[in-house]
């Protein structure tokens, strides 16, 4: 079975902290998502990677970025944690082929800004 | 602008009930539909999804989705509902390769009464 596995499942940071959210798939996947989901909201692309070294951004980029050196690898950067950052993070992956069609969730990182 | 709607926040049905949770698109191009479920704790689980052919699909868990073109609508159902079910489920819309172009909804929070 496919896995996407996120380091932390709660973490709490300041206000101004650089906060690392690491995703970590195990299955050759090139394509890689970090969305943010709020209640009533749904899910939002913060940004996407299809490639070592590629991203792209997505609907709300604003306040983060990311890095993907290796491609099982895709981190999420807050490069200076704020009070509305608070939210819940999932990353997803999925085959070049298939796009879509086959998305993988991790089961979340429930970020806590203080 | 494209979009999807979940006019339903939260429902309840008995354990055994019928249950149908609504799904409503605005997409300009042909669309690919999804359903998800994300159970507590958890990341989201593909239940089912429509690219095209037969309006009527099955998913896992019992669940089907009806494709109704004229009424842009997607409606998720399962004739008998166990307690099980209980979770947040979210409709999507997508262009298949365009990863910028994948809309989620704002998510149904299922509970099921004993």
């Amino acid at each position: 079975d496919v896995k996407v596995t996120q380091s932390s499942r709660y973490l709490v940071k300041r206000t101004g902290e650089k906060v690392f959210l690491e995703c970590v798939q195990d299955m050759d996947h090139e394509n890689m998502f970090w969305y943010r989901q709020d209640p009533g909201l749904g899910l939002r692309l913060i940004y996407f990677s299809y490639d070592v070294k590629m991203k792209e951004k997505g609907d709300i980029p604003e306040g983060y970025s990311v890095s993907r050196e290796k491609k099982e690898r895709f981190s999420l950067i807050l490069e200076s944690a704020s009070t509305n950052q608070t939210s819940m993070y999932l990353c997803a992956s999925s085959p070049r082929e298939e796009g879509l069609e086959k998305l993988f969730f991790g089961s979340g990182t429930q970020l806590s800004v203080l | 602008a494209q979009s999807v709607t979940q006019p339903d926040i939260h429902i309840t049905v008995s354990e055994g009930a019928s249950l149908e949770l609504r799904c409503n698109y605005s997409y300009g191009a042909t669309p690919y539909l999804f359903w998800y479920v994300q159970s507590p704790g958890q990341g989201l689980q593909l239940l089912l999804k429509y690219f095209s052919g037969d309006t009527l699909v099955q998913g896992i868990k019992g669940f089907e989705a009806e494709f109704k073109r004229s009424q842009s609508s997607f409606n998720l159902r399962k004739p008998s509902v166990h307690w099980s079910d209980a979770a947040e489920y979210f409709c999507a819309v997508a262009h298949l390769y365009n990863f910028n172009k994948f809309y989620f909804g704002s998510g149904t929070k299922l509970n099921v009464k004993p």
